[in-house]
């Protein structure tokens, strides 16, 4: 398919598990961003991507949280000792050109973490 | 720091009538775009309109155009001839280029009925 595909859709965890979530972004897309919405939440911003560089990474809520890009293609999120609140939807973007404020954010359909 | 309202947690229009859903900003940028985004049961989100803050024309599309009252600090939607398809929550969103994220309201959720 063309748009963005994220996996797995959907992912249980005990508390304490680590956890690996997928983003395929749009072939060439040159932006990749990485969201958590928590349930009945907007999408809070975890961090950015253009190319393999990770620009920013303020929104990460903790060191147990690493993200990578390291072809500048597919990115992984990477939650280590999850807790309970860290259940949310993650939800993967990417944009054709460097920021993408002009360019549409295209969303993926997310991933459903629950923590046990 | 960037921050987006939605006070409207819940909205309903019936099937062909218009609805406006509001949203208020707050940023010290004065190069921003302002979003609205469609969310679906099925979480895939959809954009569903854009506005460069430097643009005094409305954007619009389709059945759906924008209100930006820049001084206000404004930006809400109207849904014109609304349908069925129309159901789902609605974010409000900013970005600007320092910060290079978008930032979401907490969303309004639009029920359409026949």
């Amino acid at each position: 398919g063309a748009g963005v595909s994220q996996s797995p859709r959907y992912k249980v965890a005990k508390r304490g598990q680590d956890v690996a979530l997928r983003c395929d972004p749009i072939s060439g897309h040159v932006s990749l961003f990485w969201y958590q919405q928590a349930l009945g939440q907007g999408p809070e911003f975890l961090t950015y991507f253009q190319n393999e560089a990770q620009l920013d990474k303020s929104g990460l809520p903790s060191d147990r949280f690493f993200a990578e890009r390291p072809e500048g293609s597919v990115s992984t999120l990477k939650i280590q000792r999850t807790q309970q609140e860290d259940s949310a939807v993650y939800l993967c973007a990417s944009s054709p050109q460097l920021g993408g404020a002009l360019n549409e954010q295209f969303f993926g359909p997310g991933t459903r973490l629950t923590v046990l | 720091a960037q921050t987006v309202t939605q006070s409207q947690p819940e909205m309903s229009v019936q099937e062909a009538e218009t609805v406006t859903l509001s949203c208020t900003y707050d940023t010290s940028e004065s190069d921003y775009y302002l979003f609205w985004y469609k969310q679906p049961p099925s979480r895939q989100m959809i954009l569903v309109i854009r506005q460069e803050a430097y643009k005094q024309q409305n954007a619009t599309e389709n059945r759906f155009s924008v209100n930006f009252q820049k001084a206000a600090k404004s930006f809400s939607l109207k849904i014109s001839d609304s349908q069925l398809g129309d159901a789902a929550m609605y974010f409000c969103a900013s970005y600007t280029g320092t910060a290079s994220k978008l930032t979401f309201g907490t969303g309004t959720r639009l029920q359409v009925t026949l």
